[in-house]
């Protein structure tokens, strides 16, 4: 079946630092892929999606690149804030309805 | 649009005590999902429903997890009887639709706490 991996946390940064959280999948056919943040306290909230490779998602300084040839949706930003402290979750979208998460990735960033 | 709404959003019970966590997901939505987050098991879907009936109902854990649909504004999740190992974040989330590309909407989340 569908599988998500993402790199195990809990990810440290100092504030401005660069980030990458990595994503592979495993799914037949082709998936939506997203990205999903949970700030503490609240419910996950869509970060950024792609629908079909080499799409590139893009939002509020995120972005990640669906990349077929390696099965992988690695999410970036090239400076972080603390206020980007949370828990951010791959997931696939693919037949039958419903989606496929990772098990996240915890970001505690510094000042 | 106000989202996806739960309530309540924190539970406090004893165990043997029978609990009702409910939702009511986006207007004009036709799909709502059940998920479980625990720190050991991570996201768990439990069940989902599209127009109203249940579609997929293989994650929920026994028969004492019960969950309904009566109409496309409201559903309910019914643990009867709770169970401390039932102690998890329940959050209810919806979508418009079934194409790959529509986005699930999750509300703020239910924590369950049962002593």
């Amino acid at each position: 079946g569908d599988s998500v991996t993402q790199m195990e946390g809990p990810v440290t940064l100092s504030e401005e630092a660069f980030l990458t959280i990595n994503c592979t999948y495993t799914a037949t056919g082709y998936p939506s892929l997203f990205w999903y943040v949970q700030y503490p306290g609240e419910g996950l909230q869509l970060l950024l999606k792609a629908t079909k490779a080499d799409d590139k998602g893009s939002n509020k300084g995120f972005e990640a690149t669906y990349r077929k040839e390696t099965t992988s949706f690695h999410l970036e930003k090239g400076s972080v804030q603390v206020s980007d402290s949370a828990v951010y979750f791959c997931a696939l979208y693919n037949a039958g309805n419903m989606l496929t998460f990772g098990g996240g990735t915890r970001l505690m960033v510094k000042p | 649009d106000a989202g996806v709404i739960q309530s309540p959003r924190h539970e406090v019970t004893e165990m043997g005590q029978e609990v009702t966590l409910r939702c009511k997901p986006i207007s004009g939505h036709d799909y709502l999902f059940w998920y479980r987050q625990t720190m050991m098991r991570g996201l768990e879907l439990l069940i989902y429903f599209n127009n109203n009936v249940p579609i997929d109902d293989s994650g929920m854990p026994e028969d004492r997890f019960s969950a309904k649909m009566p109409n496309a504004s409201f559903s309910t999740l019914k643990i009867q009887p709770s169970e401390p190992r039932d102690s998890a974040v329940y959050f209810c989330a919806s979508q418009l639709g079934g194409a790959s590309t529509d986005t699930q909407y999750f509300g703020p989340g239910t924590r369950l706490t049962v002593l």
